[in-house]
C-alpha cells in the first residue's frame, strides 16, 4: 500500500535561513509520481512540483529545490533564503501507476518563517 | 485559463442532514477528484470522476457520492451527516495527459453540529 511520511510536524526558522522539508514514501509500483503542494491559510493547495519515478534529476526553481533519491525513497524539499511569505503548510504526495489519479498525502509540515 | 472554484466557502449543517458541495473545474480538465481534509491532517482521497463516471474511490462509505457534468462542473453529496464529517472538502481537476499537477480549489469548510 502507498504511504507518505512527513516526520516534521512543525518547523520554525528565521528569515533568510535555509530549510529542508523531509518526505519519505512507500510504494510497490515502479511507475509513480511525487508532488509537493503548499497550503497557505486560505486553504487552497498550490502545486509546486511533479516528478515521475524515472527522473531522478534534482530540480531547482528559484529559491526552491528538490532532491529525489529512489535509493532512500525520499523526495526532500529545500527553501533557500526563506521569506515570511513561505510560511504555510507543505504537503508531499504520491500517485501510483500510470492510470491512477489518486493522490496520497503526508500529514504536512507547518513552516513558520519569523521576520 | 480559469482555476478551480468551489461553493459555498463555508457551510454549517446539523447531524443527519444532507449536503451538496459544488466545484467548477479548470477548463479542459476532464478528471475531477474530491478530498476530505480534517483539521491538522493531509487531504484524504474520496473519489474521482473521468468523463462523468466514477473511476476510483477511497475508503469512504456510500453516503459519500458524486456527479460530474459535461461542462466540467461536479458535485459532492454527503447523506446522513456525522460530526466527523466536519472538514475542509477540496476539489481537484486534471487533464488526462497529466502534464502538470492537479489544480485544487480553495475548498468548502463544512461544520456539522
Amino acid at each position: 500500500a502507498q504511504k507518505v511520511t512527513q516526520a516534521q510536524t512543525e518547523i520554525s526558522v528565521v528569515e533568510k535561513e535555509d530549510v529542508t522539508l523531509d518526505c519519505v514514501y512507500e510504494t510497490r509500483d515502479t511507475t509513480y509520481y511525487l508532488f509537493w503542494y503548499k497550503q497557505p491559510p486560505s486553504g487552497e493547495l498550490v502545486f509546486l512540483i511533479r516528478r515521475n519515478s524515472f527522473d531522478e534529476q534534482n530540480e531547482i526553481s528559484g529559491r526552491y529545490s528538490w532532491n529525489f533519491q529512489k535509493s532512500t525513497s525520499s523526495f526532500n524539499f529545500t527553501i533557500t533564503a526563506s521569506q515570511v511569505v513561505d510560511s504555510a503548510v507543505y504537503f508531499c504526495a504520491l500517485s501510483e501507476g500510470a492510470g491512477s489519479y489518486q493522490l496520497t498525502f503526508g500529514k504536512g509540515t507547518k513552516l513558520s518563517v519569523i521576520p | 485559463e480559469t482555476g478551480v472554484t468551489q461553493s459555498p466557502t463555508h457551510l454549517i449543517k446539523t447531524r443527519g442532514q444532507q449536503v451538496t458541495l459544488r466545484c467548477s473545474s479548470q477548463s479542459g480538465h476532464n478528471t475531477v477528484s474530491w478530498y476530505q481534509q480534517a483539521l491538522g491532517q493531509g487531504p484524504q482521497f474520496i473519489f474521482q470522476y473521468y468523463r462523468e463516471e466514477e473511476n476510483g474511490r477511497g475508503n469512504f462509505p456510500p453516503r459519500f457520492s458524486g456527479l460530474q457534468f459535461p461542462n466540467y462542473s461536479s458535485e459532492l453529496n454527503v447523506n446522513a451527516l456525522e460530526l466527523d464529517d466536519s472538514a475542509l472538502y477540496l476539489c481537484a481537476s486534471s487533464s488526462f495527459q497529466r502534464n502538470y499537477g492537479y489544480t485544487f480549489g480553495s475548498g468548502t469548510r463544512l461544520t456539522v453540529v
